[in-house]
Parts: C-alpha cells; sequence; structure tokens
C-alpha cells in the first residue's frame, strides 16, 4: 500500500523557518517525481515546488521561490521542503503529492501537515 | 501563463442525478488534463487523468472528456459519498508550473 506521511507542521512566527518532511512507503520512491502543495484554509490547491526523481530538475511556484528549498533523500524514502523567511499567507495545509516520472499529475496524496504563520 | 476556469462554482444535485462539471484552460493543453475529488479534511484524490483516463480504482460512473481548451467531468448518478469539492489541473512547460482550477463544490439539494 502506498503511503505518504507528512511532519513538521507547526505554529512558526513571521519571518520564521520549518522544515517539513514526508516518509514514503509502498512504492519505487526512487523513480516518482515528488511535489509539495499546498491548501490555504478554506481555500483551492496551490502547487508549490517539484523535483524529479534524481533531484537534477527543480521547479518553483513564484510565490515561494527564494525562500522554500525542496530536497530529497532517495536512500531514506524522504522528501522535504525548507521554508524561510515565512509570511502569513504561508499559512496552508502542507500536502507532499507523488508523481510518475515524465508525467503532470499527481497520483498519491499524503494526509497533509498544517503550517500556521502568525504572531 | 496557462489559467483553469471551473464552472459551476458550486452545483446542487440529488443522489442518483447526472452531475457534468466542466474546465476551461486559457489555452490549449492537448488531453493533459487531471480531475481530482476532495472531500472535507481528506487529500485530494486522484480521478482523471490524460483528460478521459479513470486512475486506479474510480468507479465507471466516473469519466471525462474533452481536449485543447474545454474539459468535462461526468459522473452518471451520484452516489452519496460523490458529493465532494472537484478540482482540475494540468501543467504547462514554460515556465514550469502547475495549475489547478478554483475548484467546484458538489453539494446535496
Amino acid at each position: 500500500e502506498v503511503q505518504l506521511v507528512e511532519s513538521g507542521g507547526g505554529l512558526v512566527q513571521p519571518g520564521g523557518s520549518l522544515r517539513l518532511s514526508c516518509a514514503a512507503s509502498g512504492f519505487t520512491f526512487s523513480s516518482y517525481s515528488m511535489n509539495w502543495v499546498r491548501q490555504a484554509p478554506g481555500k483551492g490547491l496551490e502547487w508549490v515546488s517539484y523535483i524529479s526523481s534524481s533531484s537534477s530538475t527543480i521547479y518553483y511556484a513564484d510565490s515561494v521561490k527564494g525562500r522554500f528549498t525542496i530536497s530529497r533523500d532517495n536512500a531514506k524514502n524522504s522528501l522535504y521542503l525548507q521554508m524561510n523567511s515565512l509570511r502569513a499567507e504561508d499559512t496552508a495545509v502542507y500536502y507532499c503529492a507523488s508523481g510518475v516520472a515524465g508525467t503532470y499529475y499527481f497520483d498519491y496524496w499524503g494526509q497533509g501537515t498544517l503550517v500556521t504563520v502568525s504572531s | 501563463e496557462i489559467v483553469l476556469t471551473q464552472s459551476p462554482a458550486t452545483l446542487s444535485l440529488s443522489p442518483g442525478e447526472r452531475a457534468t462539471l466542466s474546465c476551461r484552460a486559457s489555452q490549449s493543453v492537448s488531453s493533459y488534463l487531471a480531475w481530482y475529488q476532495q472531500k472535507p479534511g481528506q487529500a485530494p484524490r486522484l480521478l482523471i487523468y490524460d483528460a478521459s483516463n479513470r486512475a486506479t480504482g474510480i468507479p465507471a460512473r466516473f469519466s471525462g472528456s474533452g481536449s485543447g481548451t474545454d474539459f468535462t467531468l461526468t459522473i452518471s448518478s451520484l452516489e452519496p459519498e460523490d458529493f465532494a469539492v472537484y478540482y482540475c489541473q494540468q501543467r504547462s512547460n514554460w515556465p514550469p508550473k502547475y495549475t489547478f482550477g478554483q475548484g467546484t463544490k458538489l453539494e446535496i439539494k
């Protein structure tokens, strides 16, 4: 069974940092591209970042470019999102989502972790 | 930048009825369009990819159609568990970006 389990969310002050993790199991993690997608309270889905299976290709949404860094460790079946200079508008549930290499859609999603940016 | 516009914003129907949800792209995305279902408090679930292919385990009452700029998700006969929010999604090659529509809430009438 495919499982994606996010962790690391919580309450952080504006300007602060947080590191999210996503632990993967039940599939060959190293063969899949991975993404972070977020959802602000009561709002729709917003793609945040993409990393290819080998980490050779990385993309970011304009809203987080220069502040967030995506990475992965295929030996540990884990995905990460380092979030710096956090703003109130970054408050959201953050989901990790997998994608078959070469495709554009997200076939499996984690349950999400809530990040709240507030003083 | 490609923008996806979903309509209607809210659709009120009864179990057993047919649901038709629309997603329009601001420029052609060929058939590279996916649909997701999200229930309250849950993660999204992939329903349809490449406009018309059902994902693993998705019931046959869900179908997708369209190409270019106009796409449709059809639920042939609504079950109680189908009432949820539905999103369409695509990826643009340049700038590399993934985009979701704003969602259609399917509610019980």
